[in-house]
């Protein structure tokens, strides 16, 4: 299958700085990207869609203002959790999907572990 | 509307023991569904996928699931367990747009 990468994996910050997750799809050309968030023993929460070359769709209760999701290119999307507060502490996973004619299933990066002091 | 319901959420065998984990789903279309494994601190991994072909998936690690669109189900087996297999599993519906992730199933192997 296809290689998703996710950087860092791992973040500690200050609180009140911003953080930046780069997603990329490595060998194959994401039509769409997708942003979850994870806490501890929980489900994956969507954050957000993102289509290259468009805005992203927010989820309801997601602060749009605060997680700027930017998808430059078929294989580069970012999320930057601005002014950093502790609970936004949490595991950021992305997703890359191709579309129903490549692949048609979500492939998962390893994911970020954002600390928040 | 697309919705996910896996039944369980924690699941205990012991090693070498079948392992079920149970999965519904509803959706007004002929969806697409997925098991997803994740390990400690670590992102998910695609076990295996029904997309309209074969009933019976077989995926990696042993585990297979079975679509049956009578009953709405997706369940994954695995004839017998291993330590390895503690992890968290997630099933997932997609209507070709949105992919929609169940609650998740704890599955805890006791040797």
């Amino acid at each position: 299958g296809a290689v998703v990468s996710q950087h860092p994996s791992r973040v500690i910050c200050k609180s009140g700085t911003s953080v930046k997750i780069e997603c990329r799809s490595l060998d194959f050309q994401a039509t769409t990207m997708f942003w979850y968030r994870q806490f501890p023993k929980k489900s994956l929460m969507l954050m957000a869609t993102s289509n290259e070359g468009s805005k992203a769709t927010y989820e309801q209760g997601v602060e749009k203002d605060k997680f700027l999701i930017n998808h430059a290119s078929l294989t580069l999307s970012t999320l930057t959790v601005t002014s950093a507060h502790p609970e936004d502490s949490s595991f950021y996973i992305c997703s890359a999907w191709g579309g129903v004619q490549a692949y048609n299933e979500q492939f998962f990066g390893p994911g970020t572990r954002l600390t928040v002091l | 509307a697309q919705s996910v319901t896996q039944l369980d959420s924690h699941v205990s065998v012991s090693e070498g023991t079948p392992v079920l984990l149970r999965c519904n789903y509803s959706s007004s279309y002929s969806p697409s569904l997925f098991w997803y494994v994740q390990h400690p601190n670590k992102g998910l991994q695609l076990l295996l996928k029904y997309t309209s072909a074969a009933t019976l998936v077989k995926g990696i690690n042993g585990f297979e699931a079975e679509f049956k669109k009578s009953e709405t189900s997706f369940h994954l087996t695995k004839p017998s367990a291993h330590m390895s297999d503690a992890a968290e599993y997630f099933c997932v519906v997609s209507d070709g747009n949105q992919f929609y992730f169940g609650t998740g199933t704890s599955l805890t192997v006791i040797p």
